[in-house]
């Protein structure tokens, strides 16, 4: 079946310092979804990508959909402590098919 | 108010036990969902219901059965419980129409089976 492939699986980085999580798919994805699931939380949504090349910021965070909507990324500038936590994306489809996930540790 | 509550948070029983985690929404959503999130953190989706009907029965021991008395609520009751069944269970529910839509997800239920 669908498979979204997320990397890394683990990112720890001092607070200030940039932070990357890529999605990958060997099919072309009808659209993105990303969301963040604090420690001993529930899944919250982020954000949707849809159009090709598509790039859509929220305050620090930058998510891009490439060209081929093959893969997605989700960059955070200047990281926080409030930021730690793990960041999925899915395809959203008759259900979610969610890649790994990256969890994010944050160290000030 | 909750957009999306379930019950109980946590749920510790023994092996051979049968249990039940109710879902409910008041977000006025027609499709349910529920997933199950291993101790590596890898969400599944298990069920989904649209409008009461079943929409996706993945690849779910037949000891599970989800049922959705209304649109508003979907509950999950599991027979002869094995460790295996560990996990956290997240109930989620969407919008209708021309989709996609983002998911609202339950607190979620940490299941303990010993």
């Amino acid at each position: 079946g669908q498979q979204v492939m997320q990397i890394p699986q683990y990112q720890h980085v001092q607070e200030g310092e940039d932070f990357t999580t890529y999605c990958n798919s060997s099919t072309t994805l009808s659209n993105i979804q990303w969301y963040k699931q604090r420690p001993g939380g529930h899944p919250v949504f982020l954000i949707q990508l849809v159009k090709s090349g598509e790039v859509k910021k929220q305050k620090r965070l930058t998510f891009q959909f490439g060209e081929a909507k093959k893969n997605s990324s989700l960059h955070i500038t200047a990281t926080q402590t409030t930021d730690v936590g793990t960041y999925f994306c899915a395809e959203a489809g008759t259900a979610l098919i969610f890649g790994k996930g990256t969890t994010l540790s944050v160290s000030s | 108010d909750t957009a999306v509550s379930q019950t109980p948070k946590y749920l510790v029983t023994q092996m051979g036990n049968d249990k039940s985690i109710k879902c409910e929404q008041n977000l006025g959503h027609d499709t349910m969902y529920w997933y199950k999130q291993d101790s590596k953190k890898f969400l599944k989706i298990m069920f989904s219901y649209n409008n009461k009907e079943l929409i996706i029965n993945e690849t779910v021991p037949n000891r599970f059965s989800p049922k959705s008395p209304d649109k508003a609520h979907l509950n999950l009751h599991i027979n002869s419980l094995e460790l295996g069944d560990s996990a956290v269970y997240f109930c989620a529910s969407s919008g209708q129409g021309v989709g996609p839509y983002e998911q609202y997800f339950g607190p979620g239920t940490r299941l303990t089976v010993t």
